[in-house]
């Protein structure tokens, strides 16, 4: 089946330090990966996206290339602020035959110190 | 747009008590879910629907039942609750296959 294997935290970090968070995927077929975001006490947002192999994803100062070879997805961020410490998902979507389904790993907490 | 609006944000139950999480979106989207996050478990999905009169099982989908009878609303159904279900419940939605999620705010239920 699916799945997603993310790094475990909690990554703590220096303001203006560099982030890398580890993503990687098992799936068949040819899937969309996504980056989610959880700040404190609220819901999911959509970070990032790509769905398809080498393409690459970014949305505020972070990006994540998808990597069919090594079935990776890693987010990255070159100077990260306070205002960046939440729980990050790596997430994918199996395209066509999954209805839609997502395929969630455990989350990565990461805490921004001044 | 309001996106996907879940309610209540909180709520209290009685073991054995049933009750209707309630989810509408007003985006048109086709695809819905619901989810519920647990402390180290990531999200896990319950039930998901990809339009009106379709649903289906999830991962996780024991104790709760579902029906999509328009494309805005998608309740989730408590039918006997037990403490095991006190969790973080998530609806979110979507346009299609390869667009991301819109997350709602959440629904927090403890079981006593």
């Amino acid at each position: 089946g699916n799945s997603v294997t993310q790094m475990e935290g909690p990554v703590t970090l220096s303001e203006e330090a560099f982030l890398t968070i580890n993503c990687t995927y098992t799936a068949t077929g040819y899937p969309s990966l996504f980056w989610y975001v959880q700040y404190p006490g609220e819901g999911l947002q959509l970070l990032l996206k790509a769905t398809k192999a080498d393409d690459k994803g970014s949305n505020k100062g972070f990006e994540a290339t998808y990597r069919k070879e090594t079935t990776s997805f890693h987010l990255e961020k070159g100077s990260v602020q306070v205002s960046d410490s939440a729980v990050y998902f790596c997430a994918l979507d199996a395209g066509a035959d999954s209805w839609g389904k997502l395929q969630f790993g455990a989350g990565t907490q990461v805490v921004v110190t001044p | 747009n309001a996106g996907v609006t879940q309610t209540p944000k909180f709520q209290v139950l009685k073991t054995g008590q049933s009750m209707t999480l309630q989810c509408a979106q007003d985006m048109n989207h086709e695809y819905m879910s619901w989810y519920r996050q647990d402390p180290g478990m990531g999200l896990r999905l319950i039930h998901y629907s990809v339009g009106a009169g379709i649903t289906d099982q999830g991962e996780v989908p024991n104790g709760y039942n579902v029906s999509r009878s328009t494309t805005e609303d998608f309740p989730l159904r408590l039918l006997s609750a037990a403490p095991s279900q006190t969790s973080v419940y998530f609806c979110a939605s979507k346009r299609s296959s390869n667009y991301g999620y819109t997350f709602g705010s959440g629904t927090r239920l403890t079981v006593v």
